[in-house]
């Protein structure tokens, strides 16, 4: 039980073209998901905390205007990069929380070109 | 400034060794502790976790020590195996919010 998936698992986009990474909860129903970021052989960073119906929280420093989320339903969380640069290739995970614990989606490896 | 501070960075065991990561935070605000275990290319896994009002808990061959006054927290690998090599997160969860502070992770490789 409490597994998350996401989709795509890898993508590769061109500068200035935008990007959606699908976050969703298979097994249950998660009224709070959160989008992290991690560089290689770095620690996860949150990025932001998504509320079912509601608009994410960002956390300090990550633009918003450029992360787009949306959390329209219990099961599913979406991140948009837009006008991607290559800065902005890392490696993007959500998570679902699910009674007390947070459980991880597996990734999406995204890399602008 | 909400931390959680992990060590070593990486370690290195012989099969059948018991590492052993430390954590320490500052914000006694933090209300539960998880133990996170990622492979190269996945995300991470829930390992196992502890609330402060607990000094250990064991499963299987992972077990959590909590010391509430010191405000550090452990993860002991017990009879570890090549298959355990892996990077972990010790992290602190933010009572209020419910978001997950990490650690910088250690990278743990168990020699065969």
């Amino acid at each position: 039980g409490a597994v998350v998936s996401q989709h795509p698992s890898w993508v590769i986009c061109k500068s200035g073209t935008s990007v959606k990474i699908e976050c969703r909860s298979l097994d249950f129903q998660a009224t709070t998901m959160f989008w992290y970021r991690q560089f290689p052989k770095q620690s996860l960073m949150l990025m932001a905390t998504s509320n079912e119906g509601s608009k994410a929280t960002y956390e300090q420093g990550v633009e918003k205007d450029k992360f787009l989320i949306n959390h329209a339903s219990l099961t599913l969380s979406t991140l948009t990069v837009t006008s991607a640069h290559p800065e902005d290739s890392s490696f993007y995970i959500c998570s679902a929380r699910y009674q007390y614990e947070q459980y991880f989606g597996p990734g999406t490896r995204l890399t602008v070109t | 400034q909400q931390q959680v501070k992990q060590s070593p960075q990486s370690l290195i065991v012989q099969k059948g060794g018991i590492p052993i990561i430390n954590c320490a935070y500052e914000n006694t605000a933090f209300d539960y502790f998880p133990w996170y275990q990622q492979f190269p290319g996945k995300g991470p896994a829930l390992l196992i976790a502890i609330r402060p009002d607990v000094s250990e808990k064991k499963e299987g061959r992972f077990t959590i020590s909590f010391n509430k006054s010191a405000k550090q927290f452990s993860l002991h690998i017990m009879d570890s195996q090549p298959g355990d090599s892996a990077t972990y997160f010790c992290a602190a969860r933010e009572g209020n919010t419910g978001k997950l502070i990490f650690g910088q992770g250690t990278t743990l490789q168990v020699k065969p």
